[in-house]
């Protein structure tokens, strides 16, 4: 079956510290969300790219984060500096062109620590 | 941003019982869709409903769409381990979807 794969799975830093985090699509997806789950906010969308555009990045802290698509097969996802209120599991997704609200197809996440 | 509210937050259960489980909205939505997260993993995706009034069963899962495309419910029978997860529901929104916070189901043998 074809995956979404995020990279890392896990990372310790210490505030301050950039961080970035991979992800790559689903072959032939071409939009790709960034969503980040923690306990009290539950899952809240970041961005989003279609055809490697900027659609929406408005749930985003734009001050320090920021997110791109250099190419189809990878999304990243930046955090510079980084804090402790950014620890949280950051997913990405994938889903497929056609009508809106595609199935979207998600990676195992990156599990992040800021010390 | 289209709010949903999953209702209940946590469910414990032992195996061989019913629950269902409800996600709520003051919006309408074009479609809305139920997934399901296991520990360490993102969410899959269970089912997707379009029309006001839809019922859809995946084996023992049983998903409705409410006539007004406002809310949603899920309904499991016989519940087992190995439905212990976190149920999310999300709604369509463009391109995006609005996911609900989800409801933690706990099935204990």
């Amino acid at each position: 079956d074809a995956r979404v794969t995020q990279t890392p799975r896990h990372k310790v830093t210490e505030m301050g510290q950039e961080v970035t985090m991979r992800c790559q699509p689903i072959l032939g997806h071409n939009t790709v969300f960034w969503y980040r789950q923690t306990m009290m906010q539950g899952l809240e969308l970041l961005a989003y790219f279609r055809n490697r555009a900027p659609l929406d990045d408005s749930g985003m802290p734009k001050d320090r984060f920021s997110a791109e698509m250099p190419d189809a097969t990878l999304a990243t996802l930046k955090i510079q500096p980084s804090e402790p209120r950014d620890s949280a599991v950051y997913f990405c997704a994938s889903a497929g062109s056609g009508m809106l609200n595609q199935p979207q197809h998600f990676g195992d996440g990156t599990r992040l620590s800021i010390l | 941003t289209q709010l949903l509210e999953q209702s209940p937050q946590f469910l414990s259960i032992q195996e061989g019982e019913n629950l269902t489980v409800y996600c709520n909205s003051s919006s309408v939505f074009s479609s809305l869709q139920w997934y399901r997260q296991e520990p360490g993993e993102g969410p899959v995706l269970l089912v997707t409903v379009v029309t006001g009034g839809e019922v859809k069963k995946l084996k023992r899962l049983t998903f409705q769409f409410g006539d007004a495309r406002k809310d949603s419910s899920l309904h499991i029978t016989a519940a087992q381990p190995g439905d212990t997860g976190l149920y999310l529901c999300a709604g369509g929104a463009g391109y995006a979807l609005n996911f609900g916070k989800g409801t933690s189901l706990l099935v204990t043998p």
